[in-house]
């Protein structure tokens, strides 16, 4: 039973386009929402995170936007840039029994296109 | 500061051949986690520790064990390795927050 779950494997974008990866979850219990980015060969890195309290986050070039009544969040890169291909993988956050845990999405391979 | 750094980055085993992963951090954090990342997947979380002498089964938890003897390290251990097992694991750690910090991976191979 996947509870996180990115429906696009793969996206292509052009250089200087928006970006937007989505994401959807089952479970009402989660209350924490991130984005990581991944480089081949390398560990994920922490991009974004946003509460189940709020519907918007931004950073720089990156929103993240979570629509709790679709249980679906979505991040936008604006401008896209060619640094930004990779694969980006959603996790949402939880605390069971007293531990705090993440469970992630399949990831969505981004392609930024010159 | 190094961050989490994992040993080895890559490894073959044969099938019914054991092996150690290790990872460490350096930045004090409580919480310690293991997962594998497999295709179409994403990361599945295999053991993790809220504290030094803890730890706890996560999502995908058998054919692995776990210890965490020093808060810095914490080790996965796989007793008689099997072809299921090939995947490429990830250690993370975090403090109060849930960002985790993920370390370089370790790529391991089971024939």
């Amino acid at each position: 039973d996947q509870q996180v779950k990115q429906n696009s494997p793969s996206l292509s974008v052009q250089e200087g386009r928006i970006s937007i990866l989505n994401c959807d979850y089952t479970n009402s219990m989660f209350d924490y929402f991130l984005w990581y980015k991944k480089y081949p060969a390398e560990g994920p890195t922490f991009l974004i995170s946003i509460s189940s309290i709020k519907d918007k986050n931004e950073d720089g070039r990156f929103t993240v936007f979570l629509n709790k009544s679709a249980k679906h969040l979505s991040l936008h890169i604006v401008p896209s840039q060619p640094g930004d291909s990779a694969v980006y993988f959603c996790a949402a956050g939880i605390l069971i029994q007293g531990a705090q845990k993440l469970v992630f999405g399949q990831g969505t391979r981004l392609t930024i296109n010159p | 500061n190094a961050g989490v750094t994992q040993t080895p980055k890559f490894r073959v085993l044969k099938t019914g051949q054991s092996m150690t992963l290790l990872c460490a951090q350096d930045m004090n954090h409580e919480y310690m986690y293991w997962y594998r990342q497999d295709p179409g997947m994403g990361l599945r979380l295999i053991h993790y520790s809220v504290g030094e002498g803890t730890t706890a089964k996560g999502e995908v938890p058998d054919g692995y064990n776990v210890s965490r003897l020093k808060k810095q390290n914490f080790l996965l251990g796989l007793e008689s390795a099997a072809p299921s097992q090939t995947s490429v694991y990830f250690c993370a750690s975090r403090t109060l927050d849930y960002e985790q910090y993920f370390g370089p991976g370790t790529r391991l191979t089971v024939t």
